[in-house]
């Protein structure tokens, strides 16, 4: 079974980081670009970043660009995101997604999905 | 880059059939052929429903299909069921190598 598992959200004060796990299991890993996806409370879907299949491209909304990284050991099945500068409106529900496309490269399709795991930034 | 435009809310009867738009630019609709539909329920992670170039997986109803016209894409859902109730939102891949996710459009199944 394909399936996507996040970890690494939590409580972090404005200003504070945060890093963020996707373990990936049930298909080649390697083979797909892979992203993060948002949803702050209330509101609708926003991407936030895409990284090839074998890591070497990586793609950022301008919201995050400068202040996420994101990277991915395929070695260990499992995408990260690295979270500096946090600010309040990056509160969400963080989504890790499997890109549709075997190439491994970033497509922006995403057939799976994650349960989330939530990032706070508060005071 | 904005968000696609979806209309905030549709509904309709058991039975029946709806159709939510979707419209961009000629930097994203326009001009990408990955254009998808994802469906969430209430604290639920969103699910895939298609794309305009890749084919619908298994599991996902016939009753779910869609278009692309210019800058426009459509999601229809035919025989409208209980559990079609959602949100509904597009998303396109852009000429600047980033994704864009329309606003939401939440069904209502009355």
């Amino acid at each position: 079974e394909v399936q996507l598992l996040e970890s690494g959200g939590g409580l972090v004060q404005p200003g504070g980081s945060l890093r963020l796990s996707c373990a990936a299991s049930g298909f080649s890993f390697a083979s797909y670009a892979m992203s993060w996806v948002r949803q702050a409370p209330g509101k609708g879907l926003e991407w936030v970043s895409a990284i090839s299949g074998s890591g070497g491209s990586a793609y950022y909304a301008g919201s995050v660009r400068g202040r996420f990284t994101i990277s991915r050991d395929n070695s260990k099945n499992t995408l990260y995101l690295q979270m500096n500068s946090l600010r309040a409106e990056d509160t969400a529900v963080y989504y890790c997604t499997k890109d549709a496309d075997y190439t491994g490269t970033h497509g922006g399709v995403f057939d799976i999905w994650g349960q989330g795991t939530v990032v706070t930034v508060s005071s | 880059q904005s968000a696609l435009t979806q209309p905030a809310s549709v509904s309709g009867s058991p039975g029946q059939s709806i159709t939510i738009s979707c419209t961009g630019t000629s930097s994203d609709v326009g001009g990408s052929n990955y254009v998808s539909w994802y469906q969430q329920h209430p604290g639920k992670a969103p699910k895939f429903l298609f794309s305009h170039v890749t084919n619908r997986p298994s599991g996902v109803s016939n009753r779910f299909s869609g278009s692309k016209s210019g800058n426009t894409a459509s999601l229809t859902i035919s025989g409208l069921q209980a559990e079609d109730e959602a949100d509904y939102y597009c998303s396109s891949y852009t000429t600047s190598d980033t994704v864009v996710f329309g606003g939401g459009t939440k069904l209502t199944v009355l």
